[in-house]
C-alpha cells in the first residue's frame, strides 16, 4: 500500500503486482512531462515523457497517463520487479531550458 | 559515449576549506547544470552554463562558484560552505537548443560538510 510520511510517499508492492506512482503538476503552460527513475547512489534516470497533446504514451512495462484537466500524471509499472526499487520524480518543462521536479515516490518491491 | 561523470564520488570537508567538484561529458552537449539534492528530496536547479556562459544562476550564495572552462568541463568551487550545504550535488546536460527533457544526468558527488 501507499504512505505518505513527512517527506517521501512510498508505495510498497510484492515482485508481480502492477504498481502506480502518482503526481500533481502545478504550471498549466508545461507542455512536456518526464517521469525519472533515481537509484540509492545515482542520478536521475529518463524513463519516458509524454507531450501535453497526449493523454498516454507506453514504452517497455511502463505507461504514463496524464490528465491535463485535474493536472495529474501516472506511472504505471507493468509486472514490478525488485530491480525497479528506487525513488520515481516527475518533472515539467514549459521551455528549452530548465525543469521543474515534483516531489517524489520512493517504490519497494518486495520478492 | 554518452555518460556524465562526476569526480570526487564522496567529498568531506571543513568549513574553511577550499574544493572543487568536476563534471565531464563528452557527448558534444553544449547545455550544462549543476543541481542540489537534499536526501529524500528532489533535485534542485542551481546554474545552468550554455556555450560555456553562464545563462541561470538560481540566487545560489556566492560560496558556491561555477565555472565552464571548455564545452566538455564544468566546475564547482566551493568555499566557506555550512554544515546546510551538505549533500549530493548532480551535474546534468543536454544539447543545446534542445528540450530540457533531453537531460543526462551524472551519479553525483556526495558532499559533507563538517
Amino acid at each position: 500500500g501507499e504512505s505518505v510520511g513527512l517527506h517521501l510517499p512510498t508505495l510498497s508492492v510484492q515482485e508481480g503486482d502492477n504498481s502506480i506512482i502518482n503526481c500533481a503538476y502545478s504550471n498549466s503552460a508545461s507542455d512536456y512531462f518526464i517521469w525519472y527513475k533515481q537509484e540509492s547512489g545515482k542520478g536521475p534516470q529518463f524513463i519516458i515523457d509524454i507531450r501535453s497533446n497526449m493523454d498516454k504514451r507506453q514504452g517497455q512495462r511502463v505507461t504514463v497517463l496524464l490528465n491535463k484537466t485535474v493536472k495529474h500524471l501516472s506511472l504505471q509499472i507493468a509486472a514490478t520487479q525488485p530491480g525497479d526499487s528506487a525513488v520515481y520524480f516527475c518533472a515539467e518543462t514549459s521551455g528549452y531550458s530548465t525543469l521543474t521536479f515534483g516531489k517524489g515516490t520512493m517504490l519497494l518491491v518486495s520478492p | 559515449d554518452t555518460e556524465v561523470t562526476q569526480t570526487p564520488k564522496h567529498l568531506v570537508m571543513g568549513m574553511t576549506n577550499k574544493k572543487s567538484l568536476k563534471c565531464e561529458q563528452h557527448m558534444g552537449h553544449r547545455a550544462m547544470y549543476w543541481y542540489k539534492q537534499k536526501a529524500k528530496k528532489p533535485p534542485e536547479l542551481m546554474f545552468v552554463y550554455s556555450y560555456e556562459k553562464l545563462s541561470i544562476n538560481e540566487s545560489v550564495p556566492s560560496r558556491f562558484s561555477p565555472e565552464c572552462p571548455n564545452s566538455s568541463l564544468l566546475n564547482l568551487h566551493l568555499h566557506a560552505l555550512q554544515p546546510e550545504d551538505s549533500a549530493l550535488y548532480l551535474c546534468a546536460s543536454r544539447l543545446a537548443g534542445g528540450r530540457a527533457d533531453t537531460q543526462y544526468f551524472g551519479p553525483g558527488t556526495r558532499l559533507t560538510v563538517l
